[in-house]
């Protein structure tokens, strides 16, 4: 597999569950984010982690919970959601962090909330 | 006002027409522009990366970056249906990355 692989493809959830979305990256980066995406907004960057260590956490509500157990992989922990949490949630990664770096993003996983 | 500005669309083309499509930006930190283009139910792919103004071309695309006037632009030549996608604007300064809100384009065979 090549590139940035992110599962579910799609998730619906109530209210209540805990639910995992995964991430993994073929490209040998250093860097991976978590980004949501919502209709006619630009893309939100939620987490950001180098070299496994989070480096950024743009305000998320505590219900998000991001994992990097190694540079290769990425989780988002999802649990007691709202429904305006329902989006797109992508994984992208970079060879680092640095600004002249440019991100390669997964297909993402349609998140629904019920 | 909006860090990066670019409009919706939708921007409806017949086949073999040029396109253009633009943003523009208000901070003048902004060093590296990038253009992505996210078919339906796909992740955005990088299609375009430039530094500082001027042109870049790769096949049918052109990328422009007027910093003076804080305008990019993306042009397609020779327009296909298979270009239908919605194309993110990008752009990095100071270690922060900001997109605009995507503009979707139609190629009508």
């Amino acid at each position: 597999e090549t590139g940035v692989t992110q599962t579910p493809r799609h998730l619906v959830m109530g209210m209540t569950n805990k639910k995992s979305l995964k991430c993994e990256q073929h490209l040998g980066h250093n860097a991976m984010y978590w980004y949501k995406q919502s209709a006619k907004k630009p893309l939100e960057l939620m987490f950001v982690y180098s070299l496994e260590e989070r480096v950024e956490n743009n305000s998320v509500p505590s219900r998000f919970s991001p994992e990097c157990p190694n540079s290769s992989h990425l989780f988002l922990h999802l649990h007691t959601l709202q429904p305006e949490d329902s989006a797109l949630y992508l994984c992208a990664s970079s060879q680092d962090t640095r600004e002249n770096q440019p991100q390669h993003f997964g297909d993402g996983t349609r998140l629904s909330i019920l | 006002q909006k860090e990066v500005e670019q409009d919706p669309g939708p921007l409806s083309v017949p086949e073999g027409a040029i396109v253009s499509l633009n943003c523009t930006y208000s901070n003048s930190a902004f060093q590296y522009f990038m253009w992505y283009r996210q078919y339906s139910r796909k992740g955005p792919e990088l299609l375009m990366y430039t530094y500082s103004s001027g042109n870049k071309e790769d096949g049918r695309f052109t990328a422009q970056v007027d910093k003076s006037s804080k305008y990019i632009s993306l042009f397609i030549r020779d327009s296909q249906p298979s270009d239908s996608a919605t194309y993110l604007c990008a752009m990095t300064g100071f270690q922060k990355l900001v997109f605009g809100t995507g503009t979707r384009l139609l190629v009508s065979p």
